[in-house]
């Protein structure tokens, strides 16, 4: 069974940048398209963007200039950086595994509080 | 891009009765090349990551009770919760995948009347 877990820091400076991982277990990171989603506290689901393990990625166009996602596969893991961070930035951060047979993230991880505040 | 518009945005029903959520997509999800609609549904519990129930608008995911049906075709979409149990006040969210990610739904709370 595959298993997704997110890790790095809660608190993060205003203009500063958020750093996560996210590591995979229970299988390989080859042949999938891994994906950081957010949900603000009390909000729906935005999707920020996916890699390929590859290393190609694709963006959701309204954080675009400020993200970037990278792959390891040889740690399994692939990360987020999302720059200039503001308030509007406070929220759980999940990784999860993107298959485009099914067309659906079918492996999630628990999610990660991040609170952007001095 | 694609937009999903979920209705209604919360719904009450009593225990043993049916929650029916739609959704509609500002085009169609249908790949002409496998006849598949690329339309996913998830439900998320307070507190826990989005869990997937259905796939390609009627597909049921491995070990997701019966009474999780989805159906529709190309712009218009119906997830059915038959004889809502208490565990699964949640909300749900619909997915699409049309060329590419990045989208969901704004999310249906269900609840117990």
């Amino acid at each position: 069974q595959v298993q997704l877990q997110e890790s790095g820091p809660g608190l993060v400076k205003p203009s500063e940048t958020l750093s996560l991982i996210c590591t995979v277990s229970g299988g390989s990171i080859s042949s999938y398209y891994w994906s950081w989603i957010r949900q603000p506290p009390g909000k729906g689901l935005e999707w920020i963007g996916c890699i390929y393990y590859t290393g190609t990625t694709n963006y959701n166009p309204s954080l675009k200039s400020r993200v970037t996602i990278s792959v390891d596969t040889s740690r399994n893991q692939f990360s987020l950086k999302l720059a200039s961070v503001t308030a509007a930035d406070t929220a759980v951060y999940y990784c999860a595994r993107f298959g485009s047979n099914k067309g659906t993230f079918d492996f999630w991880g628990q999610g990660t509080m991040v609170t952007v505040s001095s | 891009d694609i937009v999903m518009t979920q209705s209604p945005d919360s719904l009450a029903v009593s225990l043993g009765e049916t929650a029916t959520i739609n959704c509609k997509s500002s085009q169609s999800v249908l790949y002409s090349s496998n006849n598949r609609n690329y339309l996913s549904w998830y439900q998320q519990r307070p507190g826990q990551p989005p869990k997937l129930l259905i796939y390609w608008a009627s597909a049921r995911e491995s070990g997701v009770p019966d009474r999780f049906s989805g159906s529709g075709s190309g712009t218009d979409f119906t997830l059915t919760i038959s004889s809502l149990q208490a565990e699964d006040v949640a909300v749900y969210y619909c997915q699409p995948y049309y060329s590419s990610l990045g989208t969901f739904g704004q999310g249906t709370k269900v609840e117990i009347k």
